[in-house]
């Protein structure tokens, strides 16, 4: 059972359109970790957010954890072919868990010229 | 420095089968943990090793075990292998960060195909 829910599952955009990929869940978490991940490949770990209501800029990458602590958005301007990936979002509980990761399934994102 | 590192990349079993993969965290991490990723699913939490003790544990039978050794490194073992335990597993290690959380770095994995 996944924890988060991501929404949407696929897009297919092109270059220079902006997106935004939501993650969602009942749970509250200590924190929320985006990663995104080439195919066969690991995950790689783009941001992390720990207070509710915190915004991160990573160049044209907008994080966004919600006031509750429950959900998350990814926001991307002018997106570039590079952008291709699957992109997780994976929150963390406490320390009861051992902030063990809880991933949702992923948003494929393709991005063509 | 060198990042979280897996061995082997790809094996091929038969069901019934077990499997050992290997794990070495990142420079300075202490923590490892084991994640399942399925085809078209995120990666599941299987276990967390620190101090060479499970110390965690995701929802997974006891046909999954592991061992971390004093240099931090880690194996996964898998035994009576069954079809749907073919996925892509990872190795992640953490840090306390500066954002005030840990932060996990994952390994590329190993693709496990179970026949």
């Amino acid at each position: 059972t996944q924890l988060l829910e991501q929404s949407p599952q696929f897009l297919s955009i092109q270059e220079g359109e902006n997106l935004t990929v939501y993650c969602n869940s009942s749970s509250v978490f200590s924190s929320l970790q985006w990663y995104r991940q080439e195919p066969g490949e690991g995950p790689v770990l783009l941001v992390t957010v720990v207070t509710g209501g915190e915004v991160k800029k990573l160049k044209r990458l907008t994080f966004q954890f919600g006031d509750a602590r429950k959900d998350s958005s990814l926001h991307i301007t002018a997106a570039q072919p590079g952008d291709t990936g699957l992109y997780l979002c994976a929150g963390a509980k406490d320390s009861n868990s051992g902030y063990a990761l809880n991933f949702g399934k992923g948003t494929s994102l393709l991005v063509t010229p | 420095d060198a990042g979280v590192t897996q061995s082997p990349t790809h094996l091929i079993k038969t069901r019934g089968q077990q499997v050992t993969l290997r794990c070495s965290p990142k420079s300075g991490h202490d923590t490892v943990s084991w994640y399942q990723q399925a085809l078209g699913q995120g990666p599941q939490f299987i276990f967390q090793y620190y101090e060479e003790e499970e110390r965690q544990r995701g929802n997974f039978p006891d046909r999954f075990s592991g061992h971390q050794f004093p240099n931090y490194s880690s194996e996964l073992n898998v035994n009576a292998l069954l079809l749907g335990d073919s996925a892509l597993y990872l190795c992640a290690s953490r840090v306390w960060g500066m954002g005030g959380s840990y932060e996990q770095y994952f390994g590329p994995g190993t693709r496990l195909t179970v026949t």
